[in-house]
């Protein structure tokens, strides 16, 4: 079946450092691959997409690219906040309808 | 705010009990998915509803039920709970008006906190 495989956290980082999270898929067909971010105490939010092959998600300076060949989709920003401080979901939505979720993130921002 | 709203926000009950957690989806959306988030099994789908019938099951107990009304909001029932039970319930929903699957995006409600003690 479906899975999806994330880097394990948790992630502390300086304000203004590089962020890397990564995530790896299994799937049959073509999914569709989606990054969500939770904030404490609050829901999933969507935070990119990307559809096809080489398609590039990108929002709020967070960027992921689907790559087939590497079955990957890892999420990345150049300079993190304090205020990006949450926990970050890899998920995939194959030939079924519902998502199928990664164990999540753990990103702690220090000032 | 996504748009999909979820009543209550936190429930507390006792293990035997039932419980009713409600989901309405954003305007315009057909498809209603439940999920669990636990700290064990992480994040989990339980059930879909499309415009009123069951599409899709994951996970889901047999002590669980749901159902979406003609007017498409969502409810899930869990019966005889269990301190397992204790978890974060989310609602999901999308367009989903393509006939194959389509990468219509999932918008989440806030969730409902169970507690069973």
């Amino acid at each position: 079946g479906d899975s999806v495989t994330q880097m394990e956290g948790p992630v502390t980082l300086s304000e203004e450092a590089c962020l890397t999270i990564n995530c790896t898929y299994t799937a049959t067909g073509y999914p569709s691959l989606f990054w969500y971010v939770q904030y404490p105490g609050e829901g999933l939010q969507l935070l990119l997409k990307a559809t096809k092959a080489d398609d590039k998600g990108s929002n709020k300076g967070f960027e992921a690219t689907y790559r087939k060949e590497t079955t990957s989709f890892h999420l990345e920003k150049g300079s993190v906040q304090v205020s990006d401080s949450a926990v970050y979901f890899c998920a995939l939505r194959g030939s079924a309808r519902q998502l199928t979720f990664g164990s999540g993130t753990q990103l702690t921002v220090l000032p | 705010d996504s748009g999909v709203t979820q009543t209550p926000k936190h429930l507390i009950t006792a293990t035997g009990q039932r419980v009713t957690l409600r989901c309405s989806p954003r305007s315009g959306d057909l498809s209603v998915y439940w999920y669990q988030q636990s700290l064990d099994q992480g994040l989990q789908f339980l059930i879909q509803y499309y415009n009123g019938e069951e599409r899709a099951k994951g996970n889901i107990l047999e002590r669980f039920s749901a159902q979406q009304f003609p007017d498409l909001h969502s409810e899930l029932n869990l019966s005889s709970l269990e301190l397992g039970d204790s978890a974060l319930y989310f609602c999901a929903s999308s367009v989903d008006r393509g006939g194959a699957a389509s990468p219509d995006t999932q918008y989440f409600g806030p969730g409902t906190r169970l507690t069973v003690l």
